[in-house]
């Protein structure tokens, strides 16, 4: 299956700042999925991004607060503008495992703490 | 729209005893249906899916997971539970041709000497 590298591992930012998260894969996909995964609840898509096109974001989240780029088929990153305490989750990046119809990988997370 | 309930947001068990982690999915279409293990301070990982082939789906550390139409449900068994098997598990489904996981709310697996 596909490795996915995410950095940072977790950070603590100042309210007002933005945060940029990368996700880098070791092999070529096609589509890579950002989620959120707010202090002790389940885990909520926040956009699909896709090479050469922009991000498809889910109901409640907006670019301008999380800007996506997708510059290549093995890296992405998710940026989280203009930060407030209510942004502190893990942020995970995943993507389908090339070979595996519907196997999808998750990165070890982002552990943001916005202060 | 989909969703997925899991049924109980802690569960308790002893070292060799059986494990049985709920979920039950709402689907108009038939679904795809994952399982997924989270430890902590660490990402998700696939313990099994199904993907309308065999109702009876084994996954890796023994896992194993049924599903059942008639109930729509998919819910994830382990015959003996090992300390190690203490972590945060997830149901997730997926409509057949999209992408899009949606999960549930997950279920903190204690498991006591």
């Amino acid at each position: 299956s596909a490795v996915i590298s995410q950095k940072p591992s977790r950070d603590i930012c100042q309210r007002g700042t933005s945060l940029t998260i990368q996700c880098q894969v070791d092999s070529q996909v096609t589509m890579m999925f950002w989620y959120r995964q707010q202090p002790g609840q389940s885990l909520t898509l926040i956009a699909t991004a896709n090479q050469g096109s922009e991000a498809t974001y889910e109901s409640g989240f907006v670019i301008d607060k999380f800007p996506i780029s997708r510059p290549n088929l093995t890296f992405s990153t998710l940026t989280v503008s203009n930060m407030s305490p209510e942004d502190s989750s893990i942020y995970l990046c995943s993507v389908e495992a090339p070979g595996q119809v519907y196997g999808y990988t998750f990165g070890s997370g982002t552990r943001l703490t916005v202060v | 729209a989909q969703s997925v309930t899991q049924l109980g947001s802690h569960v308790s068990v002893s070292e060799g005893a059986l494990v049985l982690l709920r979920c039950n999915y709402s689907s108009s279409v038939p679904p795809y249906l994952f399982w997924y293990v989270q430890y902590p301070n660490q990402g998700l990982q696939l313990l099994l899916k199904y993907t309308s082939a065999a109702t009876l789906v084994k996954g890796i550390n023994g896992f194993e997971a049924e599903f059942k139409k008639s109930e729509t449900s998919f819910h994830l068994t382990k015959p003996s539970a090992h300390m190690s098997d203490a972590a945060e598990y997830f149901c997730a489904v997926s409509e057949v041709g999209f992408q899009k996981l949606v999960f549930g709310t997950g279920t903190r697996l204690l498991v006591s000497p």
